[in-house]
């Protein structure tokens, strides 16, 4: 079982470029989430996909959004990129939405330098 | 709103020493609590989680009790070992999303 996988492991982008990253889910979940762990800080919810819709969303602006395919994998898109946005990005896979009776798996994330 | 504070690190401690992490939470509702462990390099782990109220998560030694009272989840483990360094977080989730706290770095020395 390979586990969540992400890609890119790095990137470096430009302000005001757009960048897509890559998840794929631990086999047999469902639901994908994404996180943004700024230097030094806990992670921070991004928003959820579960059944190609995207379910809950954090406190982010537009500029972030996502997509689920039908085979459960996952992106994150960010336009207009900031300089702020640079973090590591955290995808989580799940089997269903709720984590109260399952539990989340993370990738090892992909860390994006804006400059 | 809700969130996650845990105790400031760094926390450098000696191989076998006691180890606690203070969290403390604010929920509007009934949360499930988690400790993740990410270690360097590494993506987050889930150490262990509780449910309800008095339950007593515990795993690879360590050790949490869900205190309702006191609206807190410290982390505990009685003889830490150099493997154990890495940045500990506490988190919440009240559905679908974690809400983490800032993490507390553990460095254990031989």
């Amino acid at each position: 079982d390979a586990g969540v996988t992400q890609s890119p492991t790095h990137l470096i982008k430009t302000r005001g470029q757009q960048v897509t990253l890559r998840c794929s889910p631990k086999s047999g979940h469902d639901t994908v989430s994404w996180y943004q762990q700024a230097l030094g800080q806990g992670p921070q919810f991004i928003f959820q996909y579960y059944e190609e819709e995207e379910r809950q969303r954090g406190n982010f602006p537009d500029r972030f959004s996502g997509h689920q395919y039908p085979n459960y994998s996952s992106e994150l898109n960010v336009n207009a990129l900031l300089l702020g946005d640079s973090a590591l990005y955290l995808c989580a896979s799940s089997l269903g939405q709720g984590l109260r009776n399952t539990e989340a798996f993370f990738g090892q994330g992909t860390r994006l330098t804006v400059v | 709103g809700d969130s996650v504070t845990q105790m400031e690190g760094p926390v450098t401690l000696s191989e076998e020493a006691f180890l606690t992490i203070n969290c403390t939470y604010t929920a509007t509702g009934y949360p499930s609590l988690f400790w993740y462990v990410q270690y360097p390099g590494e993506g987050l782990q889930l150490l262990l989680k509780a449910t309800k109220a008095d339950d007593k998560g515990s795993n690879k030694g360590f050790e949490a009790t869900y205190r309702k009272e006191t609206t807190s989840f410290h982390l505990e483990k009685g003889s830490v070992q150099v493997s154990d360094s890495a940045v500990y977080f506490c988190a919440l989730s009240l559905g679908t999303a974690l809400i983490f706290g800032k993490g507390t770095t553990l460095s254990v020395s031989s």
